[in-house]
């Protein structure tokens, strides 16, 4: 069976870091792309973050939102996709959900969310 | 980046009707890479429809979709209690991939 969980959620004040965990279990995980979404309180999702297999060079892309600010990578030793996240603003306020593939988005986990108030 | 208009923003039916949901996008999306997802309150996305029309593992025949360009429409033939939840379509051909910003199928 495949799992997703994530971790690491929580409130923060804005401008602090928060680092996200995706440990992942029931497929390959090193032969996966792995992605972040985010859904903000009674809003739609917005993707924020891919990085590629090590096979494809575990390149990353960014949406613009996030772009500077936040840093996926992977431990393929751990199955465990990380979302490191720097300078929050009030609006990364969301759940956050980890996914496989990089554009297109198959097993999800059941997200962490993170609230980002003073 | 490509807009997704989803429409309507509401959608009330009773169960046994026929949904049709549509997802228009601001430009051409590149080789119909559009896909649709299903989420309930509480709940993760779920992988309906990619590719414009294939259906993703598991998913029932009563799921369909269509289009090309920038006019696609997701149909549920005959709507079963727990096919009522929001539905969103996605971009996959051009990065930034973009979603729209949803539907919501309710009970009438």
């Amino acid at each position: 069976e495949v799992q997703l969980v994530e971790s690491g959620g929580g409130l923060v004040q804005p401008g602090r870091s928060l680092r996200l965990s995706c440990t992942v279990s029931g497929f390959t995980f090193g032969d996966y792309a792995m992605s972040w979404v985010r859904q903000a309180p009674g809003k739609g999702l917005e993707w924020v973050a891919f990085i590629r297999s090590t096979a494809y060079g575990g390149t990353t892309e960014y949406a613009a939102s996030v772009k500077g600010r936040f840093t996926i990578s992977r431990d393929d030793s751990k199955s465990i996709a990380y979302l490191q996240m720097n300078s929050l603003k009030t609006e990364d306020t969301a759940v956050y959900f980890c996914s496989s593939g990089w554009r297109l988005f198959d097993y999800w986990g059941q997200g962490t969310l993170v609230t980002v108030s003073s | 980046e490509i807009v997704l208009t989803q429409s309507p923003g509401t959608l009330s039916l009773s169960p046994g009707e026929r949904a049709t949901l549509s997802c228009r996008a601001s430009q051409s999306v590149r080789r119909s890479y559009l896909a649709w997802y299903q989420q309930k309150p509480g709940q993760a996305p779920r992988l309906l429809i990619y590719g414009a029309s294939s259906r993703a593992t598991g998913i029932p025949d009563r799921f369909s979709g269509s289009g090309s360009g920038t006019d696609f429409t997701l149909t549920i033939s005959r709507l079963e209690p727990e096919d009522f939840a929001v539905y969103y379509c996605q971009q996959y051909g051009s990065s930034p991939w973009t979603f729209g910003q949803g539907t919501k199928v309710e009970i009438k």
